[in-house]
């Protein structure tokens, strides 16, 4: 069965500073991964995703994700903190195909101080 | 161009009353799935719509839930007899079917049962 486990609830960082939300998954085929992102009352955005190609992806607003086999890991960063990359994230793991329901880690909700 | 849509926004109800929640998704979009968001449970899929057919409905709840989509779009969710638990936000999310399981969200029904 899959599962995702993203470590930390809560994480903060000064405006500026270094991003790093950890996201580790279990699957037993290969599987498409995916950050998406909550801003207050609003649904959920895709970030980025990876779906067997560049085991570093990119994604919108700056941020990145490498996916390390290795390590069942797919962790997400961003090189510089902007006040408004405050929300919730969400790292999900699908096994494609003709369903593909994603599973969903728990979050992590990111505050940027000034 | 537009997105998925979801009705209503909010929804306040009295325990034992049923709601009706309903998805509009992108459309072309054969594939449409429900979630549920809750404090304590985070984001859980309930159930999967490939056309009108839902061949996997066993993240459903209880037998108090139910769905239906006709015409391989519109999308409603019903709960009969709400309960004080079944109180959070309802996602709905479409996809084309094979596109590496990319989901697209509408912005959520916040559902409360007084």
């Amino acid at each position: 069965a899959q599962s995702v486990t993203q470590l930390g609830s809560h994480v903060s960082v000064s405006e500026g500073a270094l991003v790093l939300l950890r996201c580790n998954y279990s699957s037993s085929v290969p599987p498409y991964l995916f950050w998406y992102v909550q801003y207050p009352n609003q649904g959920l955005q895709l970030l980025l995703k990876y779906t067997s190609a560049a085991t570093l992806v990119k994604g919108i607003n700056g941020f990145e994700a490498e996916f390390k086999k290795s390590e069942t890991s797919f962790h997400l960063t961003k090189p510089s903190a902007h006040m408004s990359d405050a929300a919730e994230y969400f790292c999900a793991v699908s096994e494609g195909g003709s369903q593909g329901n994603l599973i969903f880690g728990k979050g992590t909700k990111l505050s940027v101080k000034p | 161009g537009a997105g998925v849509s979801q009705s209503p926004s909010n929804k306040v109800t009295e325990k034992g009353k049923d709601v009706e929640l309903r998805c509009d998704p992108i459309s072309g979009h054969t594939a449409l799935y429900w979630y549920r968001q809750s404090l304590g449970q985070g984001l859980e899929f309930l159930i999967y719509f490939q056309g009108n057919s839902a061949p996997d409905k066993s993240g459903l709840p209880s037998d108090r839930f139910s769905a239906e989509r006709t015409g391989g779009s519109v999308s409603t969710l019903t709960i009969q007899r709400t309960q004080q638990e079944d109180s959070a936000v309802y996602l709905c999310a479409s996809s084309l079917v094979g596109l590496f399981g990319e989901q697209f969200f509408g912005p959520g029904t916040r559902l409360t049962v007084l």
